[in-house]
């Protein structure tokens, strides 16, 4: 069965700083990878998905992420971190016949001024 | 934009009591998705629906669970005996791509209806 590991809980960056969130998964053939935000209260919003082709997809709010298949990654990135990208990061599989996502236990992310 | 939408916002019930969370799916979507999270938990996978019968489902769905899509627009999640560890955020998804039958995943998300049983 497919799974998502996010290792990090809750990470803390200044605002300006560059970020990486962190995603392994585990699925035996190519995956669809996505990632997901969610603000406080709020439903979950699609940063940006992989599905083939190009290993380093970008995303909105000025997100991107690359695969690596060896690694087995698909790590978040954002070079300019800013207050508003304070909120919770999910990322998710897609698997089964009706490709549903299988999330990870999510980052919580957090932005000093 | 089209968005899901989800009804009630938040729902209060005492255990014991059934519940009925409706979600309306992007119009021209296929697949609908029921999920949920536990205060502080993972987002967790619940149900698929796809043609007007469910495609596949967790471990968590039970048979206190249902679904149902009673018309052109509307797709509900039954709870029918509520218990505590019911409470949580549920969140309804809707999917529009059918290739040969076969969905390439990107899910959109409602705002989720928040259940609390007391």
């Amino acid at each position: 069965a497919q799974s998502v590991t996010q290792p990090d809980i809750h990470i803390t960056v200044s605002e300006g700083a560059s970020l990486e969130l962190r995603c392994n998964y585990s699925y035996g053939a190519t995956p669809y990878l996505f990632w997901y935000v969610q603000s406080p209260g709020q439903g979950l919003q699609l940063l940006l998905k992989y599905f083939s082709g190009d290993t380093l997809v970008q995303g909105i709010k000025g997100f991107e992420a690359e695969f690596k298949r060896s690694q087995s990654s698909f790590n978040l990135r954002k070079p300019s971190v800013h207050w508003s990208d304070a909120a919770e990061y999910f990322c998710a599989v897609s698997a089964g016949s009706a490709r549903q996502l299988t999330f990870g236990s999510g980052t919580q992310l957090t932005v000093l001024p | 934009e089209p968005e899901v939408t989800q009804t009630p916002s938040h729902q209060v019930t005492q255990m014991g009591q059934e519940v009925i969370l409706r979600c309306v799916p992007i119009s021209n979507h296929l697949y609908f998705y029921w999920y949920r999270q536990i205060l502080g938990q993972k987002v967790e996978f619940l149900v698929s629906f796809y043609n007007n019968e469910i495609s596949e489902k967790s471990e968590i769905f039970d048979d206190q669970f249902s679904v149902e899509r009673p018309d052109g627009s509307n797709f509900t999640l039954k709870i029918r005996s509520t218990k505590l560890e019911d409470s949580a955020m549920y969140f309804c998804a809707s999917s529009p791509y059918a290739i040969r039958g076969k969905n390439t995943g990107e899910l959109f998300f409602g705002e989720g209806s928040r259940l609390t049983v007391l």
